[in-house]
């Protein structure tokens, strides 16, 4: 499978407890992006790498959110201190680099705080 | 900042029947992508559009780019069952840096 992979793809926790998600890109893909997804809502964006460089972030991410890709491949976002609003689908993505190129989505990693 | 609306919402469409749904940008954008997702699924890449008036198709959907670059449209003719889920145009503009916005999605559902 040479698509975008996400793990876990599930995930539920306590309020107050901190989680991680990792995605893999497709693997020429040098473009990175987080975006998180509510139920009935379109995805938001959150951020975005070129190689192992946070290019953009998002006023959604609070202080509480953080993303890496240390290496230019893989990437991670912790949530730390989960609050309820923070119950969503992560969405990753990767593109080649250029303008206009196709982003593929991942298949997600739910997060449900209880 | 940037924002992408689409109607309708929700689209109730007989096996057979037609529809498009609309998508506007607040911006004038670069470019506009189409994606399908899939109830349970992830957002599905369908197609892109660059110019100006630009009109593609695929199969039995017909996509369609403004000509000042701010509203695009689907259109679905001869509805199937396998039509059903949310679509979702998202556009990018040159202030937007490499951030897509996306619109809130128009979710099709079909009556055999």
């Amino acid at each position: 499978d040479t698509g975008v992979s996400q793990d876990p793809r599930h995930k539920i926790t306590k309020r107050g407890q901190n989680v991680t998600f990792r995605c893999d890109p497709i693997s020429e893909h040098n473009r990175l992006y987080w975006y998180r997804q509510t139920l009935g809502q379109g995805p938001e964006f959150l951020t975005y790498f070129q190689n192992e460089a946070q290019l953009e972030k998002s006023r959604l991410l609070s202080d509480r959110f953080s993303a890496e890709r240390p290496k230019g491949s893989f990437s991670t976002l912790e949530i730390q201190r989960t609050e309820q609003g923070d119950s969503a689908m992560y969405l990753c993505a990767s593109s080649r680099p250029g303008l206009g190129n196709t982003i593929y989505f991942g298949e997600g990693s739910w997060l449900t705080v209880v | 900042g940037q924002q992408v609306m689409q109607i309708p919402q929700y689209q109730h469409v007989q096996e057979g029947e037609d529809f498009t749904t609309y998508c506007n940008s607040s911006t004038t954008l670069s470019n506009i992508q189409w994606y399908k997702q899939r109830p349970g699924g992830h957002p599905v890449f369908l197609i892109q559009l660059v110019k100006s008036g630009e009109v593609k198709k695929q199969k039995r959907l017909t996509f369609q780019f403004g000509e000042a670059k701010k509203n695009s449209s689907l259109h679905i003719t001869a509805t199937q069952t396998t039509d059903v889920g949310t679509y979702f145009c998202a556009g990018k503009s040159g202030a937007a840096g490499n951030k897509l916005t996306f619109g809130g999605g128009t979710r099709v559902l079909v009556k055999p």
